[in-house]
């Protein structure tokens, strides 16, 4: 059973609209949190990354929560714009295994005009 | 141009016929990694490399083999390619582990198809 947890598996938003992606994880003892974005057919890229104590952080229009006691994250874009069709990726690692990460399996966003 | 490459970017193979995907980085990077990706499945971790001469499973090892002989090539070999192994591979990098919070860069991809 994958320990990571992505939702909604896709979406379609009108380009300038918000949409909020959901992350919920099960792995422990929790080291970080990040969300890549990855554009078909080539390498994800980062978006941020979070360890225990941060609650919030944003790269431009995307901003990513975390609340570790619930195990769960939220990437929020707003005014979307078409270049943010990708797939949205959320990955967590642990402390007790530094090399291994384990993967969501995405949620696919496309922006329409 | 600090990246990470990956060769071939594309191959069709046969069933049994060893091959070799490499995989360097130009940023003296210590942490390496290979993923696959399939449909509706997402990246899976292959093998990943915490220094030289440091390697470890991830979660779907089998089929597979690597080498991290210097620090700027991190190889991922197939001793006896199957069909089950057809997929996109990805290899990344990293200043240090996933424990830290340094960003991994990843490679543009290498898609694989064995017949």
């Amino acid at each position: 059973k994958n320990q990571v947890e992505q939702s909604p598996q896709s979406l379609i938003i009108l380009e300038g609209k918000n949409c909020t992606l959901q992350c919920n994880y099960t792995v422990s003892p929790f080291s970080n949190l990040r969300w890549y974005k990855q554009d078909t057919g080539r390498g994800p890229v980062s978006l941020t990354i979070m360890t225990f104590s941060e609650n919030t952080k944003s790269n431009g229009r995307y901003t990513a929560t975390l609340d570790a006691d619930t195990k769960q994250s939220s990437l929020h874009i707003t005014a979307s714009q078409l270049s943010d069709s990708a797939s949205y990726i959320c990955v967590v690692s642990t402390t007790d295994s530094w090399g291994k990460l384990q993967f969501g399996a995405g949620t696919q966003v496309v922006v329409t005009p | 141009e600090a990246q990470v490459t990956q060769n071939p970017r594309y191959l069709i193979t046969v069933t049994g016929k060893k091959l070799t995907v490499t995989c360097s980085q130009n940023m003296n990077h210590e942490y390496m990694s290979w993923y696959r990706q399939d449909p509706g499945l997402g990246l899976r971790q292959i093998y990943y490399s915490m220094n030289v001469e440091v390697t470890d499973k991830g979660d779907v090892p089998e089929g597979y083999k690597v080498s991290r002989k210097e620090k700027r090539n991190f190889p991922l070999i197939l001793e006896s390619p199957s069909p089950n192994q057809t997929s996109l591979y990805f290899c990344a990098s990293s200043p240090r582990s996933g424990g830290f919070t340094y960003e991994q860069y990843f490679g543009p991809g290498t898609r694989l198809t064995v017949t």
